[in-house]
């Protein structure tokens, strides 16, 4: 069992948006700006899209957002496209005196 | 360009002792940047298991810290990954990455990963 909480799957048609969220604890989530998303093709590394809840790594196009409210974090595609069509991770920076990070379960983004 | 390549048996018995080695290259194993292993069960979900420093400072996924040994070699420019009485739930994808600083400890690079079986 995963320390987030992420819905098992998410669709969207082309050019519509689509909100994945992570849902944690004050202990996580909710106790730090140190939440990421990652974006997994099968077979593939993951590479992060969104870190500090809302800062997007250089490449990463502007379709990709990130929000937090709360002990819950949200990943926002808009205008989804074909090639959004992957697994997407949550995590969270979860020590208060000492280094831990927890995933989520992971999100598989449909596009029909 | 950062690069990590992860390196060590693909196979291990059952209550032997898993090590992997990642490589870095177009960084610093010395920079301001922290150096972690995620692990990945077939078919499921990431799994942070340790993060080092260069200085040696190091730190542990409580779930698996009486098991887990992290180096780092900074004349070579890596680091290495030690599981010890392994199962076999300990079967996964292992992951180098780098890990951001300041307070972000999001991992921004990432290795290939290594498949690493559990079996006798």
């Amino acid at each position: 069992q995963s320390a987030l909480t992420q819905p098992p799957s998410a669709s969207g048609s082309p050019g519509q948006s689509v909100t994945i969220s992570c849902t944690g604890t004050s202990s996580d989530v909710g106790g730090y700006n140190s939440v990421s998303w990652y974006q997994q093709y099968p077979g593939k590394a993951p590479k992060l899209m969104i870190y500090e809840v809302s800062k997007r790594p250089s490449g990463v196009p502007d379709r990709f957002s990130g929000s937090k409210s709360g002990n819950t974090a949200s990943l926002t595609v808009s205008g989804l496209q074909a090639e959004d069509e992957a697994d997407y991770y949550c995590s969270s920076y979860a020590g208060s005196n000492n280094l831990n990070v927890v995933f989520g379960g992971g999100t598989k983004l449909t596009v029909l | 360009q950062v690069q990590l390549q992860e390196s060590g048996p693909g196979l291990v018995k059952p209550s032997e002792t898993l090590s992997l080695t990642c490589a870095v290259s177009g960084d610093s194993i010395s920079s301001d940047y922290y150096w972690g292993w995620i692990r990945q069960p077939p078919g499921k979900g990431l799994e942070w298991i340790a993060t080092i420093y260069h200085s040696g400072k190091t730190y542990y996924n409580p779930s698996l810290k009486s098991r887990v040994t992290i180096s780092v070699d900074t004349s070579k420019n890596q680091f290495s990954l030690k599981l010890s009485s392994v199962t076999a739930a300990d079967t996964a994808v292992y992951s180098c990455a780098r890990q951001m600083p300041r307070g972000l400890w999001a991992f921004d690079y990432w290795g290939q990963g290594t498949l690493v079986t559990v079996s006798s």
